[in-house]
């Protein structure tokens, strides 16, 4: 595609239920990372895929968070049993391949209310 | 351990006059530096980078940062700020080594008419 595409771009839900967000990224990039931006603050890293390599997993907050990519392309972030402080934006970022110049493109975002 | 500083929550500039963004960083190999700014309901987009080379660097939107190796800044400029210009910015960084990229708590700039 022409962008990275998130969705829903919205979700609101209730406390201890499980969601899933979804990232597509640019056709071809094979790096693919997620973040969490509270509202206000800055980035958090949560993980990132590169090609067929295991993930980096080390930014997840807690085992209730998990996410996979498959075919090398779409990836989606889960979050177990969901709690207040877990409302946030998530924000999604693919780039050609890892290497120290390459340029992260993001999505607009998917943002989390918990109730 | 790379990490980012920006050491301003807060920037305020009149419309007109120069601004400056401030960003510090730390890396244990050579650094790739960005900026990136994020308006309202937005994701992150790209301004410009530091690879090598010049040491001033010019993006987009008439924006550039200069590299400081001695003092590992990265500074965001421009010389006659738009009050559309006002938004988030997040200077970010990655090593030879990461596969990561940091990026710092975020600037906010406002640019009053």
């Amino acid at each position: 595609g022409a962008g990275v595409s998130q969705s829903p771009s919205n979700k609101v839900t209730e406390k201890g239920k499980d969601v899933e967000l979804r990232c597509d990224p640019i056709s071809g990039h094979t790096a693919l990372y997620w973040y969490r931006q509270s509202l206000g603050q800055g980035l958090e890293f949560l993980i990132y895929f590169q090609g067929n390599s295991a993930p980096d997993k080390s930014g997840l907050p807690s085992d209730r968070f998990s996410a996979e990519r498959t075919g090398g392309s779409v990836s989606t972030l889960t979050i177990q049993r969901t709690q207040q402080e877990d409302s946030a934006v998530y924000l999604c970022a693919s780039s050609l391949w890892v290497s120290g110049a390459n340029v992260l493109t993001f999505g607009a975002g998917s943002r989390l209310t918990v109730l | 351990a790379q990490s980012v500083a920006q050491p301003e929550d807060q920037v305020n500039v009149a419309e007109g006059n120069p601004l400056t963004v401030k960003c510090t960083y730390s890396v244990s190999g050579n650094p790739y530096l960005f900026w990136y700014v994020q308006y309202p309901n937005r994701g992150l987009q790209f301004l410009l980078k530091y690879i090598t080379g010049d040491n001033l660097v010019k993006g987009s939107y008439g924006f550039e940062a200069e590299f400081n190796k001695s003092q590992t800044s990265f500074h965001l400029k421009k010389p006659s700020a738009l009050v559309s210009d006002s938004a988030l910015y997040f200077c970010a960084v990655r090593d030879d080594y990461g596969q990561n990229f940091v990026f710092g708590p975020g600037t906010r700039l406002s640019v009053l008419p």
